[in-house]
């Protein structure tokens, strides 16, 4: 059975910095991977999209890695800002057409 | 510009009432999907549909239901509305397995 874990639940960076949130998942047999933000009380965005056969994906200060063998990915925030703040979730599309998401991990940007 | 639409964006209804909840997109996908967010909490799928005509229960058991009657449609109703119903719904669509884009939400406030 597929689990998603998301290092660390909780981040605090002063701005400016850079950041990395990491995404654990158990089985390999992936097909895709994605990350979300999500700010209170709001929907999820849709952040980057990295197919099984992919290694990267990158949108303005945003890159996400994925190591499939390894069950990782990484979100890299370069040059955080305060309007960072937010939940950022991944979620796993399996092989098995469900889609699992992780606890996601909730980031402050102190100005 | 949001391709899935959802409304009403918040609800406060008193128990026992009937509510429907729209989900709208334009992106011509046919999977769609309901998830039930807690604040704070993670997302559960309480719904799912393939096509039209296609209807599934998702992995938390839901006095909800819904309906496929157009593709760009997925509306869930409550028949009685209780306080344990108050949570915040998310609609989203995909073309694939994962690749989700979600809606905005609609908060539910029974009392």
């Amino acid at each position: 059975k597929q689990e998603v874990t998301q290092i660390p639940a909780a981040l605090s960076v002063p701005e400016g910095e850079n950041l990395v949130l990491n995404c654990s998942f158990t089985d390999s047999a992936i097909y895709n991977l994605q990350w979300f933000r999500q700010d209170p009380g709001k929907g999820l965005t849709s952040l980057l999209l990295i197919q099984s056969s992919q290694r990267e994906q990158t949108s303005g200060r945003l890159n996400a890695s994925l190591d499939k063998s390894s069950g990782r990915s990484t979100l890299y925030i370069a040059a955080s800002q305060p309007g960072d703040s937010a939940t950022y979730l991944c979620a796993v599309g399996t092989s098995y057409d469900k889609v699992i998401f992780g606890p996601g991990t909730s980031l402050s940007v102190i100005p | 510009e949001a391709d899935i639409y959802q409304t009403p964006r918040y609800l406060v209804i008193g128990t026992g009432k009937k509510i429907t909840l729209e989900c709208s997109q334009t992106m011509g996908h046919d999977k769609m999907y309901w998830y039930q967010q807690d604040p704070g909490m993670e997302l559960h799928l309480i719904h799912y549909s393939y096509g039209v005509n296609s209807t599934e229960k998702g992995d938390l058991s839901s006095e909800s239901t819904v309906s496929r009657i157009r593709t760009e449609h997925f509306p869930l109703t409550l028949e009685s509305a209780r306080p344990s119903h108050t949570s915040q719904y998310l609609c989203a669509s995909s073309v694939q397995v994962g690749g989700y884009t979600f809606g905005s939400g609609t908060r539910l406030t029974v009392v």
